[in-house]
């Protein structure tokens, strides 16, 4: 089982949809989550840490479930400028060297 | 402005040959990192390095080698050892101080095998 597991799509929406993405983790000892966001022949970039609480940022929602292991992003009013791979990325341990474990990234294309 | 550069942006490589790809940030981070990613997939971590003068070995550090001799920089050697070092290699960097674990990229460098 991979360390980190996305679903690699493409997830095709209209403008304006709602879109759900998953990830799940195998180490019940992951203390850190996130999202990065990664365009097409690009470096990765930080969309936003996932709290045990949930966080949201604007059109973005993150989830975090920690009795099932997986976190969630929800984008909202999906715009073109969304199209892009979503890379999930999970700390497995604490004080591990900020060592970093990445899913293989979910892509979403939004159509006009 | 702050931040994390590599060069080259894209490097062509014969088979047999060493190449080193170039690291540099401003940020003023302890740790630094080196990846690998192909077609597809994600990234795969090759070496890290939490302070001057010492690194580690990652998942796949097979036919790389680098060097931390100055914070700022941490330039990566792809050796002709390297089976299939045909990839986007991307260097990260992270800070302790700002009790973070999150990581920030450079624009990566392109690397192909003729």
């Amino acid at each position: 089982r991979k360390e980190v597991e996305q679903d690699p799509g493409p997830f095709n929406v209209p403008e304006g949809a709602t879109v759900a993405f998953n990830c799940t983790y195998s180490n019940s000892a992951s203390q850190s989550f996130f999202w990065y966001r990664q365009d097409c022949r690009k470096e990765p970039k930080l969309l936003m840490s996932v709290y045990s609480s949930g966080n949201e940022d604007g059109r973005f929602t993150a989830q975090l479930n920690r009795a099932s292991q997986y976190i969630s992003l929800l984008i909202r009013d999906s715009k073109l400028s969304d199209s892009a791979t979503y890379l999930c990325v999970v700390n497995p341990l604490e004080n591990a060297g900020n060592m970093l474990t990445f899913g293989g990234g979910t892509r979403l294309m939004v159509k006009p | 402005d702050g931040g994390i550069t590599q060069s080259p942006k894209y490097l062509f490589r014969k088979e047999g040959q060493n190449v080193t790809l170039s690291c540099e940030q401003n940020l003023n981070h302890d740790a630094m990192y080196w990846y690998r990613q192909d077609p597809g997939q994600g990234l795969r971590l090759i070496y890290y390095s939490q302070i001057v003068n010492d690194f580690q070995k990652g998942d796949i550090a097979e036919g790389y080698s680098v060097s931390r001799e100055k914070k700022e920089s941490f330039p990566l050697t792809v050796t002709s050892a390297q089976k299939n070092p045909t990839a986007f290699y991307l260097c990260a960097s992270s800070s302790y101080r700002e009790n973070t674990d999150t990581q920030y990229f450079g624009p990566g460098t392109r690397l192909t095998v003729l």
